[in-house]
């Protein structure tokens, strides 16, 4: 079945690079996404790098994705206390009932320290 | 805002009861998808309707049930709660069937089962 892993914990402060380490089993995804949940609210999607692709810039995130070891990273340079929050992986769900929908890591909660 | 909208925000019951939560997808988004986050489970994906016929099926108990209407707003129905039922239930939509179409996630409702 499929599987994403994430570590639960980040802690960076003001100003450093954050990266946020996530695993993926299906080695089928075509896309894989990242997702950011700031307190009481909804998933807001933050970026997505489709599986032919080694890395994607988008501001200050770049996500770097390994496919041969199937894991994908996130990188915010210049971490600000306003990204503080849970960073959810998430890829698309290929098998069974799951196919098309997706799958999420437990997420990183990322704190970033003035 | 993402354009997905979700009522209740909050909602507290007992156990054995049954209750309706509602979402209303994005102008435009003809798939509502059902997710569940709770803390030992993480975010799980729960149904997904596309133009009010059931397109996919996750992890959703037999208590639980789902439609979407002819203007296209969906329900998720919840009976004989338990305590573990507890989470926060979120409603995602996008335009087309879901492959490769973005999901926008709303502000989900916070299920509390005493």
């Amino acid at each position: 079945g499929e599987d994403v892993e994430q570590s639960l914990f980040l802690s960076v402060r003001e100003g450093d690079s954050s990266v946020i380490n996530c695993t993926y089993t299906d080695s089928s995804s075509t896309y894989l996404y990242w997702y950011k949940q700031e307190p009481g609210a909804g998933l807001q999607l933050l970026t997505y790098i489709f599986s032919n692709m080694d890395m994607k810039q988008d501001q200050r995130l770049t996500v770097l994705l390994n496919k041969k070891d199937k894991h994908l990273s996130l990188r915010i340079a210049d971490t600000q206390t306003g990204d503080s929050a849970i960073y959810f992986c998430a890829e698309r769900g290929f098998y069974g009932g799951s196919q098309g929908n997706l799958i999420f890591g437990k997420g990183t909660k990322l704190s970033v320290k003035p | 805002d993402s354009g997905v909208t979700q009522t209740p925000k909050h909602l507290i019951t007992a156990t054995g009861q049954r209750v309706t939560l509602r979402c209303s997808p994005r102008s435009g988004d003809l798939s509502v998808y059902w997710y569940q986050q709770s803390l030992d489970q993480g975010l799980q994906f729960l149904i997904q309707y596309y133009n009010g016929e059931e397109r996919a099926k996750g992890n959703i108990l037999e208590r639980f049930s789902a439609q979407q209407f002819p203007d296209l707003h969906s329900e998720l129905n919840l009976s004989s709660l338990e305590l573990g039922d507890s989470a926060l239930y979120f409603c995602a939509s996008s335009v087309g069937p879901g492959e490769i179409d973005e999901q926008y996630f709303g502000p989900g409702t916070r299920l509390t089962v005493t």
